[in-house]
C-alpha cells in the first residue's frame, strides 16, 4: 500500500524554523513532483511548495522568500523548511504527490498531516 | 494567480436529495493542446486530509461512488452529490492544476439537513 508519513516538531516560538520530512512507502518515487500544503485551523488549503524527484524545485510566491524544500532519493523522502515563523504559519502540513507533467497534475496521494503550532 | 471561488459556503441536505457545489476560477483552466480542464474537486472529512474525488474536471478518482460527478468546462464548474449520504458529510475544495501556483478554492461544507 503505497502511502505518505509525515514527521516534524509540532510546537515552534516565533522566528523559529519549521521543519518536516515526509516518507514515502511502498510506491516509486518518481517521477513526481512532492508538494507540501497547509492548512490553518478551520480554513483552507494553500499550497506552498514542491519538489521533484531529481530536486527541481516550484514555491509559492507568497512564501518563497522563506521556503526550501529538499528530496534525499535514497530515502524516498523529502523536506521542507520554512524559516522565521510566525502564529500565521500555525497551521495542519501536508505533503502530497502530483505526477510531474509538462502541465500541472492533481494530487493523489497525500500524507496525514502534521499540526505545527507557533506560539511564545 | 488563478483565484477559485466556491459556493455556496455551506450546505444542508436532506438524505437521499442531491448537493450541487459550484466553483469558478479567475482565468480558464482549460488546455487547447488538449481539451484538458485542469480542475479537481476534494472531499476533506474532520482530522482527515484531503482525498481526491474527480480530476480533469469530470473524472472519478479510483473508488469513488458513482453519486459523485463533476461537470463544466473553461472557468465553470460544478460538483453533484447525486444522492446524499450521511458519510458524504465533509468540506469539499476545487483546485486548478493549470498555473502554479497551484490554487484551492475555500471550501464547501455539506451536512445533513
Amino acid at each position: 500500500q503505497v502511502q505518505l508519513q509525515q514527521w516534524g516538531a509540532g510546537l515552534l516560538k516565533p522566528s523559529e524554523t519549521l521543519s518536516l520530512t515526509c516518507a514515502l512507502y511502498g510506491g516509486s518515487f518518481s517521477p513526481y513532483y512532492w508538494s507540501w500544503i497547509r492548512q490553518p485551523p478551520g480554513k483552507g488549503l494553500e499550497w506552498i511548495g514542491e519538489i521533484s524527484d531529481r530536486g527541481s524545485t516550484n514555491y509559492n510566491p507568497s512564501l518563497m522568500s522563506r521556503v526550501t524544500t529538499s528530496v534525499d532519493t535514497s530515502k524516498n523522502q523529502v523536506s521542507l523548511e520554512l524559516t522565521s515563523v510566525t502564529a500565521a504559519d500555525t497551521a495542519v502540513y501536508y505533503c502530497a504527490r502530483r505526477r510531474n507533467a509538462s502541465r500541472g497534475w492533481y494530487f493523489d496521494l497525500w500524507g496525514g498531516g502534521t499540526l505545527v503550532t507557533v506560539s511564545s | 494567480d488563478v483565484v477559485m471561488t466556491q459556493s455556496p459556503d455551506s450546505l444542508a441536505v436532506s438524505l437521499g436529495e442531491r448537493a450541487t457545489i459550484n466553483c469558478k476560477s479567475s482565468q480558464s483552466v482549460l488546455y487547447s493542446s488538449n481539451n484538458k480542464d485542469y480542475l479537481a474537486w476534494y472531499q476533506q472529512k474532520p482530522g482527515q486530509p484531503p482525498k481526491l474525488l474527480i480530476f480533469w474536471a469530470s473524472t472519478r478518482g479510483s473508488g469513488v461512488p458513482d453519486r459523485f460527478s463533476g461537470s463544466g468546462s473553461g472557468t465553470d464548474f460544478t460538483l453533484t452529490i447525486s444522492s446524499l449520504q450521511a458519510e458524504d458529510v465533509a468540506v469539499y475544495y476545487c483546485q486548478q492544476y493549470y498555473n502554479s501556483p497551484w490554487t484551492f478554492g475555500r471550501g464547501t461544507r455539506v451536512q445533513v439537513k
